[in-house]
């Protein structure tokens, strides 16, 4: 069955330190999220791609994340500098939608980050 | 910011019981889905209502949409050990099927 994969699972950094999260996406998928989940809240869209293009970054904290997905495939988050409030699971999702039907996502395993 | 709340936020039953919980939404909507996450792992897709329909069933899942109360309910009956875990309602924002937002969770804990 097909996964989307993210890594690392586990980061650990000190704050002001510059932290990244890598995601493929299941192949064929054109739209890409990249979801904040902080400890017992659901998860918060931080951006979302078409192919290689941003559809929505309006909750990004531009000031120190930023995220690329180049060719339109994989997909880099990137955090610089880090901040004690950034400790969360960075989540990618990715799915088949195209504007017809129904946009249902498959989500990878996450990666932990920890900011002392 | 987040389109769905989920109620109860927690939840304790026995093996066997039925499990309900509910999700209200503030927006309209052109879909709503389940998802499931077991704790430290990604969220899994349960089922996907539409807006025209009013209740649908998978395995042991029961979903209702209530359009005009905003409001949906996911039942999982005869609940077993694995079903342990959180689940998030999910909505398109204003019938942007592109953008989905996720309500806070309900924790479901199933005792042996």
């Amino acid at each position: 069955e097909a996964e989307v994969a993210q890594s690392p699972r586990y980061k650990i950094t000190e704050k002001s330190q510059a932290v990244a999260f890598w995601c493929d996406p299941i192949s064929g998928h054109a739209t890409l999220y990249w979801y904040r989940q902080i400890l017992g809240q659901g998860p918060e869209l931080l951006v979302q791609f078409q192919d290689e293009s941003v559809v929505d970054d309006s909750q990004l904290p531009k000031d120190r994340f930023s995220a690329e997905r180049l060719k339109g495939v994989d997909s880099t988050l990137k955090i610089q500098p880090a901040e004690l409030g950034d400790s969360a699971m960075y989540l990618c999702a990715s799915s088949f939608y195209r504007g017809t039907g129904a946009n249902v996502l498959t989500f990878g395993a996450g990666s932990r980050l920890t900011v002392l | 910011s987040q389109q769905g709340e989920e109620d109860p936020q927690a939840l304790s039953i026995q093996e066997g019981e039925n499990a309900t919980m509910n999700c209200s939404y503030k927006t309209s909507i052109n879909n709503l889905q389940w998802y499931r996450q077991n704790s430290g792992r990604g969220l899994v897709h349960l089922i996907l209502i539409r807006s025209n329909e009013r209740e649908k069933h998978s395995g042991r899942l029961r979903v209702t949409l209530d359009t005009s109360k905003k409001s949906s309910s996911l039942l999982i009956t005869a609940s077993r050990a694995a079903d342990t875990a959180s689940y998030f309602c999910a909505t398109d924002e204003g019938g942007n099927d592109y953008k989905l937002s996720f309500g806070a969770g309900t924790t479901v804990t199933v005792r042996a």
